[in-house]
């Protein structure tokens, strides 16, 4: 059983810049997460699908992130434009019952 | 609202030794409470949950975690630790029927041999 793949692990971007990152769900896990990862903040979620339903949208992160779910397989977040305070993991999960995490993004905005 | 503290953000302990990482949690029903173990540039890891039932749960590699709910607390332990159980361990609630997880700060745990 293949779990959550993000790729790429890595992404070095140019403020302003747009970048895309990927995420592949576990097979049958109806709901999948975005999660930011820093030292400071600790995990904050970004976005929540149930059923590629977008549920949640993160608040405060609506402004320059777009996650999408255009089927149940795949799901991607759009940063646009990136800023040097957007350096972070971004983290990608699926659940079914139980959260199983991706091995992340490490996006650098220089 | 919920809550998770894990009050100590690093704990370092000899290998062999035994272990005990804290976690209260702040919520008014009974949550479903998660530890999980994050290793360099991986992802967060399972590594025990508790729904229902015996507040003592196994987990995986030895560790097992307590649920007191007269404390609100959640602490994980190991009887032994192993250098390679270093690592960063998260501990985490949701409520029962309810997607979002809230997790803690993290525990920065350091075996030194």
């Amino acid at each position: 059983d293949a779990g959550v793949t993000q790729t790429p692990r890595h992404e070095v971007a140019e403020k302003g810049q747009t970048i895309i990152l990927k995420c592949e769900p576990v097979s049958g896990h109806n709901d999948l997460f975005w999660y930011r990862q820093t030292k400071i903040q600790g995990l904050e979620l970004l976005s929540y699908f149930r059923s590629k339903s977008l549920m949640e949208d993160g608040g405060a992160f609506k402004d320059r992130f777009k996650a999408e779910m255009l089927n149940s397989s795949f799901s991607t977040l759009k940063i646009q434009p990136t800023e040097p305070k957007d350096s972070a993991v971004y983290l990608c999960a699926s659940s079914r019952t139980e959260v199983f995490f991706g091995k992340g993004t490490r996006l650098t905005v220089v | 609202a919920q809550s998770v503290t894990q009050p100590d953000a690093r704990v370092t302990v000899s290998e062999g030794a035994s272990l005990q990482l804290r976690c209260k949690y702040s919520y008014s029903g009974t949550p479903y409470l998660f530890w999980y173990v994050q290793y360099p540039r991986q992802g967060l890891q399972l590594l025990l949950k508790y729904y229902s039932g015996d507040p003592v749960v196994q987990g995986v590699n030895g560790f097992e975690a307590e649920f007191i709910k007269s404390n609100s607390s959640f602490h994980l332990r190991k009887a032994s630790v192993h250098w390679s159980d270093s690592a960063v361990y998260f501990c985490a609630v949701r409520r029962t029927g309810n997607y979002k997880y809230v997790f803690g700060a993290g525990t920065r745990l350091k075996v030194i041999a």
